[in-house]
């Protein structure tokens, strides 16, 4: 089965600096799909940034990029010059591509806080 | 983008009784619909996965009985939680995977149920 790991309970950051959240994941499929989701305290799961595993460049969303590294089954998400909004909960999650019905499945979450 | 409604978003309810939540995609056809569970804190705990027309398939450890699941339609997929108790209080959150293009799956804005 596969299983999605997040170490880091919780991180801080200051305004317009930048961090990364650590995501590793297990799995004996070659062909998936991997991705970061912010949950704000609304709870409104928003996507941030999807990357597919057959593709080697680190996907990228203006101020969130993604480093992929899929020998070490690695795939941070690096938060450019942070802002307040980003203060949230984040998600990694992974999804196979063996069928359109398989579920996300989601790793347990960093908070992040962001100060001014 | 795509929109997945939840009703009611809140619910309080006495213990022995039955809740229907209802989880609508808007603007899309759906053939999948997954029904998520998440505590305070934590992560989103897949319960089931339902294909429109076909008895959902539920995670191991979640009664059937208890948390029935129906997908009639492709736009409507609906978790009945029977005779619930107070350990039944959680975060329920619906995801909708679109017909045209299973790469996307969008959530609901959840369902905090209370059972007293």
């Amino acid at each position: 089965a596969q299983t999605v790991t997040q170490s880091q309970p919780e991180m801080s950051v200051q305004e317009a600096e930048t961090v990364t959240l650590s995501c590793t994941y297990d799995t004996s499929e070659s062909d998936y799909y991997l991705f970061w989701y912010k949950q704000p305290p609304s709870r409104q799961m928003i996507l941030v940034i999807r990357q597919e595993a057959y593709k080697q460049q680190n996907a990228t969303e203006n101020r969130f990029s993604v480093n992929f590294q899929k020998a070490a089954k690695s795939f941070s998400l690096k938060i450019s010059d942070s802002q307040l909004g980003d203060a949230a909960m984040y998600f990694c999650a992974y999804r196979s591509a063996r069928s359109a019905g398989t579920a996300l499945i989601f790793g347990k979450g960093t908070t992040l806080s962001v100060s001014s | 983008g795509a929109v997945v409604s939840q009703h009611p978003s809140r619910v309080i309810c006495k213990s022995g009784t039955s809740v229907k939540i209802e989880c609508r995609s808007l603007d899309f056809q759906a053939t999948t619909m997954f029904w998520y569970r998440q505590f305070p804190k934590q992560s989103l705990m897949l319960m089931a996965t339902s294909n429109e027309g076909s008895k959902a398939t539920y995670e191991q450890g979640v009664e059937k009985d208890k948390f029935l699941i129906n997908h009639a339609s492709l736009t409507l997929s609906t978790l009945t939680v029977t005779s619930a108790h107070p350990e039944d209080s959680s975060f329920y959150i619906c995801s909708a995977r679109s017909q045209l293009n299973y790469n996307e799956q969008f959530f609901g804005p959840g369902t905090r149920l209370t059972v007293l």
